[in-house]
């Protein structure tokens, strides 16, 4: 089965700084989507970035931007000039067809 | 356009009761999904809908039952509550195209179950 790995249960950062958020994932499929979801204290998912497998080109958001290693099955999300509003719960989930997965998330504080 | 809504925020049961969990969304998206959230462990999937009339077992499906009769609605049944289903319930959807296969989410069903 597919499972997604969040090595960091709290991660925080400094206002203005950057910030890296690991995630890694395993499966044998060739061609799936990765995700970064965030959730602040509403509960809502909300999406951050994405990337498609096949795509060599990591994918870039305004202040988001990910490093997709698919040898090494590892997508970590970099947060550059940090806000407060950044503060939130992150999710890395990976999907193949109907099969989405979740990591348990890393929750990221942001101090003034 | 209110995106995907749940109804209720919040619920509490007794072992042993019922209830329904309604997710609607208004952006005629053709997949739907029901995710549970636990403390540590992420979302996991109980079930989905690839359209009107269909559903299929995820990750997680045992004691749930789900229906989608009308395309924008997607409910999930408990039959007989157990408090192993206390839990955060996310509804979420997605257009039928793979590339632009982003999910979108409601806001998220708080059931606690005595």
């Amino acid at each position: 089965a597919q499972t997604v790995t969040q090595s960091q249960p709290e991660m925080s950062v400094q206002e203005a700084e950057t910030v890296t958020l690991s995630c890694t994932y395993d499966t044998s499929e060739s061609d799936y989507y990765l995700f970064w979801y965030k959730q602040p204290p509403s509960r809502q998912m909300i999406l951050v970035i994405r990337q498609e497998a096949y795509k060599q080109q990591n994918a870039t958001e305004n202040r988001f931007s990910v490093n997709f290693q698919k040898a090494a099955k590892s997508f970590s999300l970099k947060i550059s000039d940090s806000q407060l509003g950044d503060a939130a719960m992150y999710f890395c989930a990976y999907r193949s067809n109907n099969d989405m997965r979740f990591g348990a998330g890393t929750r990221l504080t942001v101090k003034p | 356009n209110a995106g995907v809504t749940q109804t209720p925020k919040f619920r509490v049961l007794k072992t042993g009761q019922s209830m329904t969990l309604l997710c609607a969304q208004d952006m005629n998206h053709e997949y739907m999904y029901w995710y549970r959230q636990d403390p540590g462990m992420g979302l996991r999937l109980i079930h989905y809908s690839v359209g009107e009339g269909t559903t299929a077992k995820g990750e997680v499906p045992d004691g749930y039952n789900v229906s989608r009769l009308k395309k924008q609605n997607f409910l999930l049944g408990l039959e007989s509550a157990a408090p192993s289903q206390t839990s955060v319930y996310f509804c979420a959807s997605s257009n039928l195209l793979a590339v632009l296969d982003t999910q979108y989410f409601g806001p998220g069903t708080r059931l606690t179950v005595l």
